[in-house]
This record gives structure tokens, sequence and C-alpha cells, in this order.
């Protein structure tokens, strides 16, 4: 079936890096734009970034950009989120979603999510 | 950036009820307005896409419409499973924008 599995989460210090990968099965993974999504604790959606279908094309939230880089290798069907100098607010269910259109073919949402990873950033 | 918000924050309601929810955008999205589920630790899921398009497999008591800056969201009998938080997104422009939320609890 259609699944997205992230991992690589965990308890990191301020300051350090981290690397999140997403795993997905069950469609053509790269005929779909991705997204990363996050959820701080008890806290509502904050989209992070964006990348295109064939990788050509990101878009960061202002929240995290120059600190974050998303890449994929469709070879492997993975999606990466690498981040950099964490802060505190970071801290946060991390979801990789499918682009709810092929090859960005419309502003459509966000039709398939992962279970999420945690990270939390503390010393 | 586009700021959205949702009114009203929470909904105390019961099965059966009618249940409308409001989302407004700071500047004009057209129809691109998506509404998603979300219950506690699960992840979210896709119920309307612009504006009033219904996703696969989302039962038709859910239905949405607006357009411009304002939105709703209307669950027309609600359901013991429809308890939960409800957000939208406008995917009119980067970078992508949720509201903060509206749950709906007994």
């Amino acid at each position: 079936q259609v699944q997205l599995v992230e991992s690589g989460g965990g308890v990191v210090q301020p300051g350090r890096s981290l690397r999140l990968s997403c795993v997905a099965s069950g469609f053509t993974f790269r005929s779909f734009g991705m997204h990363w999504v996050r959820q701080a604790p008890g806290k509502g959606l904050e989209w992070v970034a964006v990348i295109s279908y064939d990788g050509s094309h990101e878009i960061y939230a202002e929240s995290v950009k120059g600190r974050i880089t998303v890449s994929r290798d469709n070879s492997k069907n993975t999606l990466y989120v690498q981040m950099n100098r964490l802060r505190p607010e970071d801290t946060a269910v991390y979801y990789c979603a499918r682009d709810n259109a092929e090859y960005g073919s419309g502003p459509y949402g966000m039709d398939v999510w992962g279970q999420g990873t945690t990270v939390i950033v503390s010393s | 950036d586009i700021q959205m918000t949702q009114s009203p924050s929470s909904v105390s309601a019961s099965v059966g009820d009618r249940v409308t929810i409001t989302c407004r955008a700071s500047q004009g999205i057209s129809s691109w307005l998506t509404w998603y589920q979300q219950k506690p630790g699960k992840a979210p899921k896709l119920l309307i896409y612009a504006a009033s398009n219904l996703q696969n497999g989302v039962p038709s008591r859910f239905s949405g419409s607006g357009s411009g800056t304002e939105f709703t969201l209307t669950i027309s009998s609600l359901q013991p499973e429809d308890f939960a938080t409800y957000y939208c997104q406008q995917a009119d422009t980067f970078p992508f924008t949720f509201g903060p939320g509206t749950k709906v609890d007994i």
C-alpha cells in the first residue's frame, strides 16, 4: 500500500545537526513533490519545506531557511532533511507528506503522510 | 506570509449535529484552500482540497466552500469518529501556512 515511513529523530543538543529520512513505497515516488511538516508538542501544524518531484527546486519556511536542506534520492525512493544549528524551538514531530498531484500539477494539498518522527532539541 | 485564522478555536457538539468551521486568509488565495483532520497522536488526513473537492474515500458528510479570503468546512451530521482537530491550509503561495486548528469535541 501507499506508505511513507520517517526515521532519524532523537534527542540532540542545541547547535548540533540531525538528518531525517522518509522512505516511500507503493507509489511512483519520482512523480511527486514532497513536503516536510512539523508539529511542536501541543501545537498546530507548521509547513517546513517542499522539494519538487525531480529535486530541482526547493522552498523553505523562513523559520528554517539557511539551517535545513531538503533532498531526495529517487533511485532509493527516499526523502531527506538535513537540519543544522538546531534550536530548542525545532523540537517537534516531523512528518513527510506527498503532494496531492503528480509533477506539481496543482496546489491540492498533501494526501499521504508518514507517521512522524520526533526531534527533541535539549541540552 | 499569508496568515490563516480559524473560528471557533473549539466547539462542543453531539453526534448528529451540524458543525461549521470558518477559515480566513489574510489575502486572497482564490480556491487554493485545503482542510485536514487530525486525531491525537496521528498524522493529519486530507479531507478537502481546492476549497470544495472531497478527497477520495472521505465521507460525503464533509463539505467545503468558499473562495478568496473566507472558507468553510461543514460536517453535516457529526459521527463519533469525527471528534478531532481540523486545520485549514492555504496552498496558493509559498510558504504554505496552516490555520491554528479547531478542536471538535463532545
